[in-house]
């Protein structure tokens, strides 16, 4: 079955460092987005990417950043930069002209910062 | 920028109570999705539903775009329906999604 596979689950992250997550796909969609949850509130949109090699700020873009290289990833680097990472960060991918389609999220990753 | 503006923000019902959950928009809209994300953190698309009616079990949507609302009822609540409900509609394209704040559900045993 095609989805959306996020990895770690859980991740932990010294004062400093950056580090990784990771989005993988394979429904063949052509967009893909990032999103933090913080806890008790809803979605906001980090970064999105409409095809490979190119991908816009969302709301909260400082302290990210992303690569699209291959249609099926779009990892997500948290810098040191960002200076409260502590939250629940989903990958999500649909076909923008095909609302109709819906949206396909991963299982998410919650990081914590120590 | 257009505004999304769900109710209420908490639900406790009992299992087998029905339930019916607002999202008013404050511009016309040609996309309008209900999502459901579970206790454990997993989203679900639940329907796209820019005008009209849809039914998927024991779910259903009505958005009247006209009047700028959109309803999702749930007809004989189990626990499993437990979780939050966002809907949600575009900015300017169908990449950027504005998110209401959410209803949290609670079904009780």
């Amino acid at each position: 079955d095609g989805g959306i596979t996020q990895s770690p689950k859980y991740l932990f992250r010294k004062e400093g460092q950056n580090v990784t997550l990771s989005c993988e796909q394979n429904l063949n969609h052509d967009a893909m987005y990032w999103y933090r949850q913080d806890p008790g509130q809803g979605l906001r949109l980090i970064y999105y990417s409409q095809i490979v090699n190119d991908f816009q700020k969302g709301d909260i873009a400082e302290g990210y950043s992303v690569s699209r290289e291959k249609k099926e990833s779009f990892p997500l680097t948290v810098t040191s930069a960002q200076k409260n990472p502590t939250a629940f960060y989903l990958c999500a991918s649909s076909i923008p002209w095909q609302p109709s389609r819906g949206y396909t999220f991963g299982s998410g990753t919650r990081l914590t910062v120590v | 920028g257009i505004q999304v503006e769900q109710s209420p923000p908490d639900l406790i019902l009992q299992e087998g109570a029905n339930s019916t959950l607002r999202c008013n928009f404050s511009d016309s809209v040609n996309n309008l999705q209900w999502f459901h994300q579970n206790p454990w953190g997993q989203l679900i698309n639940l329907f796209y539903i820019p005008s009209g009616t849809k039914q998927n079990g024991r779910l259903s949507a009505t958005t009247v775009a006209t009047e700028r609302y959109s309803l999702l009822y749930i007809s004989s609540s189990q626990t499993t329906d437990s979780g939050v409900y966002f809907c949600a509609v575009p900015m300017d394209s169908n990449y950027q999604l504005i998110w209401g704040a959410g209803t949290k559900l609670i079904i009780k045993p």
